[in-house]
């Protein structure tokens, strides 16, 4: 399997800050990488495909680079709804699809 | 507006065959471009793919999962199905049933359902 790692784990800060959120594979996967927001007792929600294409609806903050095996997503000022767990996700073609272990934006 | 919404039994006892039904509103299950599958959350922790399946009847899985699992689809029901036999409590966790979209090679997963809880227990 692929495995994708998120960096970190666990981040604390504040309304108006921009944030970045790493996250690694284990492999070459191109620019198969996708994020998703969870909000505790909620569904995740796709923000971003294709390493860096802006799902419908996703506010311009949000924003994905990278390709290969680092990739980036970042929130240029944080809202107060952003604060939730991210999770990144490859859909290379090797199944299964993986996902990251989860960042959880906590408020400072 | 595209909904999934699961029914099905939220307890089963180890051993036993753990059966889930997603129901499709708002957008026909029979679409070239999409893949209907499954994705599960345990308790306090990540999300593990569980495998999804196209309207013609093609199917992938989890290698993981792959010895006890069954992906179906009823196009007459706008209706996609999942069953996992021979259950532990390790397979106690949040089911979602999700929509992948497609498109030139590349995948996402772009609808979920709101989640459902099954418990392996005695």
């Amino acid at each position: 399997d692929i495995q994708m790692t998120q960096s970190p784990s666990s981040l604390s800060a504040s309304v108006g800050d921009r944030v970045t959120i790493i996250c690694r594979a284990s492999q070459n996967i191109g620019s198969y990488l996708n994020w998703y927001q969870q909000k505790p007792g909620k569904a995740p929600k796709l923000l971003i495909y294709v390493a860096s294409s802006l799902q419908s609806g996703v506010p311009s903050r949000f924003s994905g680079s990278g390709s290969g095996t680092d990739f980036t997503l970042t929130i240029s000022s944080l809202q107060p709804e952003d604060f939730a767990t991210y999770y990144c996700q490859q859909s290379y073609s090797t199944l299964p699809y993986t996902f990251g272990q989860g960042t959880k934006l906590e408020i400072q | 507006q595209l909904q999934l919404q699961e029914s099905g039994p939220r307890l089963v006892k180890p051993s036993e065959t753990l059966s889930l039904t997603c129901t499709v509103s708002g957008g026909s299950i029979s679409s070239s471009s999409h893949y209907w599958g499954w994705i599960r959350q345990p308790p306090g922790k990540g999300l593990e793919w569980i495998g999804y399946i196209h309207y013609r009847g093609s199917t992938y899985y989890n290698p993981s999962l792959k010895s006890r699992v069954t992906i179906s689809v009823d196009t007459s029901k706008n209706q996609v199905s999942l069953k996992l036999s021979s259950v532990t409590a390790a397979d106690t966790a949040v089911y979602y049933c999700v929509r992948h979209a497609f498109s030139n090679g590349y995948e996402w997963v772009d609808y979920w359902s709101q989640g459902t809880l099954v418990t392996v227990s005695s």
